[in-house]
């Protein structure tokens, strides 16, 4: 398995602007797998981008994937006060058993 | 949708005790996994599943072990429970093997005194 690391670990913004948030790995991936956990919760999963792919939406998040840099960016537009929790990437090589290992995370919050 | 269950959100038990953490899920998946999540190291893999009976190691596997005897079902146990078990422990399931989109419990928040 290999581990992403997010930055910033935490991230404080009003409600209306937009927080990005940024995952580096190491070695060569299959998919990039971006997930929220709300204080005290389980972990949702977000989105999923496959290595072939360089930008990916859904609803106001937006997913940015540059495997030459091994790095990917979470937007999160418009953002809301519901949108504050940690969130988590986990790459993925996608082969076999090869399991996911999540990094530390960035906690976000969002101020009304 | 996915439904992962855990069988308890809070538990408090007391050094040397046998614990047992259960976690169900209703959709069928081939793979289940077991994770501790502590302040400032993150989530790590405990143990995890790929079928019925069948369990393999994650990162930090000491002190723990495991029961699938049922395709839903997988069980946490900690044989001997010690203070530096004290954790968030979160239960997880997914549909397809290789690092594929995995569906998390709400967690059980374990105490050891």
């Amino acid at each position: 398995s290999q581990q992403g690391e997010e930055d910033p670990q935490a991230l404080s913004i009003q409600e209306g602007e937009n927080a990005t948030m940024n995952c580096s790995y190491k070695t060569s991936i299959n998919n990039l797998q971006w997930y929220r956990q709300n204080s005290g919760r389980g972990l949702v999963h977000l989105i999923l981008i496959r290595s072939n792919e360089r930008e990916k939406h859904s609803g106001r998040l937006r997913v940015t994937l540059d495997t030459s840099k091994k790095s990917s960016s979470l937007l999160i537009t418009a953002s809301r006060a519901a949108d504050t929790a940690s969130y988590f990437c986990a790459p993925s090589r996608g082969s076999g058993y090869s399991t996911l290992t999540f990094g530390k995370g960035t906690m976000l919050l969002v101020s009304p | 949708d996915v439904k992962v269950t855990q069988s308890s959100r809070y538990l408090v038990k007391r050094t040397g005790e046998k614990v047992f953490l259960e976690c169900v899920q209703d959709m069928d998946h081939e793979n289940m996994f077991w994770y501790r999540q502590d302040p400032g190291l993150g989530l790590r893999l405990i143990y995890f599943s790929y079928d019925v009976k069948m369990k393999e190691k994650g990162d930090i596997p000491e002190g723990y072990s495991v029961s699938r005897e049922k395709k839903e079902r997988f069980s946490l146990i900690l044989e001997s429970a010690s203070t530096n078990q004290t954790s968030m422990y979160l239960c997880a399931s997914s549909l397809l093997a290789g690092g594929r989109e995995q569906y998390f419990g709400p967690g059980t928040r374990l105490t050891v005194t």
